[in-house]
């Protein structure tokens, strides 16, 4: 079955600490993207990716990093910069632009 | 700032209701898509409708769009448990290039 795999399904940070959360695609989509969602409240782009080795900046990518060596693969790490990671992540992708995004079951991420 | 705007931000029918949700943008799109996301997981693609089209239809699933307002209606006939969920609009700007802006979403509530 084709889809998005994200893991873990809940991860822990610890204070100064960066933390990498796994998205991996085995739909042949070219673009990829990070979500943040908060409770009760829509999602915002954090970094989005058209092409292997190229992603942008979305609307909050301040404290989080990203890397795209493999079509398939568009991890995301959150740096010990982001002083509020608690937030639930989602990873999706598409076709081309402006397609429908397909999603991952998402990472929820919790301070220790 | 957030593109789409859902409204209302909850409802609560009874089985074998119509439930309609609806979203209002501020800027000239490309395509307005709707999504489902269950309880702690990611989201689910329902319906693209782009901004020629006036009117979308899949299954159960009814949607309007009116460019001159700005706005899209998401209409659920005859809905069911199963549909208890929260609904999201996402729009793509013509200037967004492949971003989509997501609303805060309509938490639906569907009674046996």
């Amino acid at each position: 079955d084709g889809g998005i795999t994200q893991s873990p399904k809940y991860l822990f940070r610890k204070e100064g600490q960066n933390v990498t959360l796994s998205c991996e695609q085995n739909l042949n989509h070219d673009a990829m993207y990070w979500y943040r969602q908060d409770p009760g409240q829509g999602l915002r782009l954090i970094y989005y990716s058209q092409i292997v080795n190229d992603f942008q900046k979305g609307d909050i990518a301040e404290g989080y990093s990203v890397s795209r060596e493999k079509k398939e693969s568009f991890p995301l790490t959150v740096t010990s910069a982001q002083k509020n990671p608690t937030a639930f992540y989602l990873c999706a992708s598409s076709i081309l632009n402006s397609q429908p995004q397909h999603f991952g079951d998402g990472t929820r991420l919790s301070i220790l | 700032s957030q593109q789409g705007e859902e409204d209302p931000q909850a409802l609560s029918i009874q089985e074998g209701e119509n439930a309609t949700m609806n979203c209002s943008y501020k800027t000239s799109i490309n395509n307005l898509q709707w999504y489902r996301q269950n309880s702690g997981r990611g989201l689910v693609h329902l319906i693209l409708i782009r901004s020629n089209e006036r009117e979308k239809h899949s299954g159960r699933l009814r949607v309007t769009l009116d460019t001159s307002k700005k706005s899209s209606s998401l209409l659920i006939t005859a809905s069911r448990a199963a549909d208890t969920a929260s609904y999201f609009c996402a729009t793509d700007r013509e200037t967004s290039g492949s971003r989509l802006t997501f609303g805060e979403g309509t938490q639906l509530t569907v009674n046996p």
